[in-house]
């Protein structure tokens, strides 16, 4: 099983400020990696797949990175609909599909 | 519109069965792979199971293997997780996921909204 680690496990934020997250894969998943965000109350939502391609609708200041094992979201400028849960998930290779324990962007 | 509906949630002592289903509709059912992922209270995010397109992989998580049994139904456009010898820490919120690419193993595009099961005495 690949095990997905993201850091750091919250992150304060203040509004207009970048914030970068960070997921780690115990071995090689190429770039078949996918972030999510997920509102209080709401399910997931695809932001980026194949580790650096924002999904349809997604806003540019949201940026996929990395390949192997390091990958890093960014978010400039954050935004107050911004400050959410977001997850890390390999795609690489299943059974299992694994996500990371998820990143809590909080307003600082 | 693509739309991923869940039902069957509820209130469930431990030991008792549940079924979950998932109704789809807005694409070609039978041309794209389909999960379940849970979510228990206050926690992140777990795959379930999944299956592709025509059923031929199935993959199950390790703490549901031998208990829950997920299937299609190409009729009636559903998904269906068999959850059996349910335990308390089965409590979640049980989403159904779609394969955001047609026939391969893709990140989850779109998802459904979500049925709660509760695993309590």
């Amino acid at each position: 099983e690949i095990v997905m680690t993201q850091s750091p496990a919250t992150l304060s934020v203040s509004p207009g400020e970048r914030a970068t997250l960070s997921c780690r894969a115990s071995q090689s998943v190429g770039n078949n990696l996918a972030w999510y965000q997920q509102k209080r109350g709401q399910a997931p939502r695809l932001l980026i797949y194949g580790a650096s391609t924002r999904d349809t609708g997604i806003p540019a200041r949201f940026r996929g990175s990395g390949s192997g094992t390091e990958f890093t979201l960014t978010i400039s400028s954050l935004q107050s609909e911004d400050f959410a849960v977001y997850y890390c998930q390999q795609y690489y290779n299943w059974p299992p599909l694994t996500f990371g324990g998820g990143t809590k962007v909080e307003i600082k | 519109e693509v739309q991923l509906v869940e039902s069957g949630g509820g209130l469930v002592q431990p030991g008792r069965s549940l079924r979950l289903s998932c109704a789809v509709s807005g694409f070609t059912f039978d041309d794209y792979a389909m999960h379940w992922v849970r979510q228990g209270p206050g926690k992140g995010l777990e795959w379930v199971s999944g299956l592709t397109w025509n059923g031929g992989t199935i993959g199950y998580g390790e703490s549901v293997k031998g208990r829950f049994t997920i299937s299609r139904d190409k009729a009636k456009n559903s998904l269906y997780l068999q959850m059996n010898s349910l335990r308390v820490d089965d409590t979640a919120l049980y989403f159904c996921a779609r394969a955001m690419v047609r026939g391969v193993i893709s990140p989850f595009d779109p998802w459904g909204q979500g049925t709660l099961v509760t695993v309590s005495s």
